[in-house]
């Protein structure tokens, strides 16, 4: 079955300081992988995802995430993190069979410091 | 100009009472979803419609009942609410061809007392 591991459930990080969210995802075929972010009492904006082709994408808001078949992940990076990027993190898998869904994560719950 | 659009944005309502989520898409797309976010913020899909045909459906109770009177549109209806039935309820949007990302509304906080 599909499935979607993120270890971190909450990170603290330093306004200014590198941001790296840890995601593994298990999945038979070849992966459909997002990253969404819900900030306070918003839905869910796509940050970012990787169909095929270069493993490292980019996304909106400075986000950039590479895929790693061989270890199985999609983490996310910033290079320098914002007090506006305090927000919870999902990282999906898309499962296509006939149809289409996004199997999630658990999160991950970013919170910056000044 | 919202792509996916939810109304009520709140529901609190009290137990054994039915009540309904509206969902609107203006991007055209032929494929609808229904997501649960519980306590634990842990999302998972409920439904899916695509041009208005139920083609997922998540071993989620009879008492929910998703209706599609055309593919911009999807609802979800609830009857007899429990407490349990507490979350966010997010509805979701798709293109059908293959795999592309989902555009999500802003959620519906659902409060059973």
């Amino acid at each position: 079955a599909q499935s979607v591991t993120q270890p971190d459930i909450h990170i603290t990080v330093s306004e200014g300081a590198s941001l790296e969210l840890r995601c593994n995802y298990s999945y038979g075929a070849t992966p459909y992988l997002f990253w969404y972010v819900q900030s306070p009492g918003q839905g869910l904006q796509l940050l970012l995802k990787y169909f095929s082709g270069d493993t490292l994408v980019q996304g909106i808001k400075g986000f950039e995430a590479e895929f790693k078949r061989s270890q199985s992940s999609f983490n996310l990076r910033k290079p320098s993190v914002h007090w506006s990027d305090a927000a919870e993190y999902f990282c999906a898998v898309g499962v296509v069979s006939g149809f289409q869904k996004l199997v999630f994560g658990t999160g991950t719950r970013l919170l910056v410091s000044p | 100009d919202t792509a996916v659009s939810q109304t009520p944005k709140y529901l609190v309502t009290q137990m054994g009472n039915d009540k309904s989520i509206k969902c609107e898409q203006n991007l055209g797309h032929d494929t609808m979803y229904w997501y649960k976010q519980d306590s634990k913020k842990f999302l998972k899909i409920m439904f899916s419609y695509n041009n208005k045909e139920l083609i997922i459906n998540e071993t989620v109770p009879n008492r929910f009942s998703p209706k599609s009177p055309d593919k911009a549109h999807l609802n979800l209806h609830i009857n007899s609410l429990e407490l349990g039935d507490s979350a966010v309820y997010f509805c979701a949007s798709s293109q059908t061809q293959g795999m592309t990302e989902a555009f999500f509304g802003q959620g519906t906080r659902l409060t059973v007392v």
